[in-house]
């Protein structure tokens, strides 16, 4: 069966520094990854996701995420964190029914001033 | 434009209640999925109707949950007798093409309290 894991429940980072928000998956055949962020008192918002191609997936508000085969990984990247950023994040997979996300239990993302 | 609206967005009910979630999808949005977000979570999937029909509702945790989108638009989610384990947010999400593989604009979801 698919699964997603999101091994931190909460990661820092000081403004202006880089952010990783790590997730990995395990399927069979090819993986349909996506990453949604939840701000306060609003709706999950797609950020971005990966079907096939290249391996780094650009997304909105700056955000980018790089797809490992080998380490079955799917991590969100930023190279310079804005305390809006602040949020919580989920990785997702698509399930092995055609109609299902299979989702992670989401990382808070706290960036500090 | 007009997003995903979600009504009630806060329903306490008393367990053996019934209730009856709203979901208004983006105009013309042929998908429509259900999902149910327990405390510190991530959504898990209920139910996914593409127009009028529900092709997949294999997350329906029992008989008690009954969701319908008879005209391919409005879609209702009813939970019979409830129990205090359906204490949730049950979130609403519409996509304009079919299946889960694009992007989904979600509700801001009901939270329902079940005493």
């Amino acid at each position: 069966a698919q699964s997603v894991a999101q091994p931190e429940d909460q990661v820092n980072v000081a403004e202006g520094n880089p952010l990783t928000v790590k997730c990995t998956y395990s399927v069979s055949g090819n993986p349909y990854l996506f990453w949604y962020v939840q701000y306060p008192n609003r709706g999950l918002q797609f950020l971005l996701k990966y079907i096939t191609g290249d391996n780094l997936v650009k997304g909105s508000y700056g955000f980018e995420a790089e797809f490992n085969k080998s380490q079955t990984s799917f991590h969100l990247k930023k190279p310079s964190a804005l305390v809006s950023d602040s949020a919580l994040y989920f990785c997702a997979v698509k399930g092995d029914s055609n109609y299902q996300l299979i989702w992670g239990a989401g990382t808070k993302l706290i960036i500090k001033p | 434009g007009a997003g995903v609206s979600q009504s009630p967005r806060y329903k306490v009910a008393k367990r053996g209640q019934d209730v009856a979630l709203r979901c208004d999808p983006i105009s013309g949005h042929v998908s429509l999925f259900w999902y149910q977000q327990a405390l510190g979570q991530g959504p898990e999937f209920l139910t996914y109707f593409q127009n009028e029909a529900q092709l997949d509702k294999s997350g329906l945790p029992s008989d008690r949950f009954f969701a319908e989108r008879p005209e391919g638009s409005v879609s209702t989610l009813k939970i019979q007798r409830t129990q205090q384990e359906d204490s949730a947010v049950y979130l609403c999400a519409s996509s304009s093409y079919q299946g889960p593989s694009y992007e989904q604009y979600f509700g801001p979801g009901t939270r329902l309290t079940v005493t």
